[in-house]
């Protein structure tokens, strides 16, 4: 059973960083890359970057290059993306989603994270 | 400001058929598939169409999609309470590197 599973809700202040875990499969590490969305309270789903687990290559969108890191532990098969500099409008659910590759199907996402900037 | 563009919101009687739309541009849906993905209230989207038309084992055959030029379509055909979702459609644009999402079409079954 495919299974993605996230780490618990945080509540950062401005300028704090975050950093989200999504612990996977073993498979799903070695053959699939982790990709990363997030939801804003009420609003659409915003793709965020990704990373392959097993290689470590990375990359975001341009909207967040420079705030946003992605990592991987093959040792303990999870993923990791870290926010820094944080917005109040950086509220948002965080999903973990893989995909076979930089572009096909978000076949199976995580729970979520709520992460939540707040002064 | 989402680069693909969904109706807000789209309504139907149980047993209706209920097409939802995403339009986008050159970039993307117009050299990309298409993909669905539903979201039920308070949990993770769930994907629904993959390749612009095939649907993964275990989602319906009430529910089809096609793509024609820069444009995609939804239908839920036999509508069902529990169809009451969020509907996104994605696809990868070339031009941003980036996957894009429409902004989601809020499904209710009057």
């Amino acid at each position: 059973q495919v299974q993605l599973v996230q780490s618990g809700a945080e509540v950062k202040k401005p300028g704090a960083s975050v950093k989200v875990s999504c612990k996977a499969s073993r498979d799903t590490f070695n053959d699939f890359y982790i990709h990363w969305v997030r939801q804003a309270p009420g609003q659409g789903l915003e793709w965020m970057g990704w990373i392959n687990p097993k290689r470590g290559g990375s990359n975001s969108a341009q909207k967040f290059q420079g705030r946003v890191t992605m990592t991987s532990d093959t040792s303990i098969s999870t993923a990791y993306m870290e926010l820094t500099n944080l917005r109040s409008d950086d509220t948002a659910v965080y999903y973990c989603a893989r995909v076979f590759g930089v572009v096909g199907e978000f076949d199976y996402w995580g729970q979520g994270t709520l992460v939540t900037v707040f002064s | 400001q989402s680069v693909l563009t969904q109706p807000p919101s789209a309504s139907g009687t149980p047993g209706q058929r209920v097409t939802l739309s995403c339009s986008g541009g050159t970039s993307n849906i117009g050299r990309s598939f298409v993909y669905w993905y539903q979201q039920l209230p308070g949990t993770a989207p769930k994907l629904l169409i993959y390749r612009s038309n095939q649907r993964p084992s275990g989602v319906p055959d009430r529910f089809s999609a096609s793509k024609s030029a820069t444009s995609a379509s939804l239908a839920i055909s036999g509508l069902r309470s529990e169809d009451e979702a969020d509907y996104y459609c994605a696809a990868w644009d070339d031009s941003l590197n980036n996957w894009v999402f429409g902004g989601g079409t809020k499904v209710t079954v009057l």
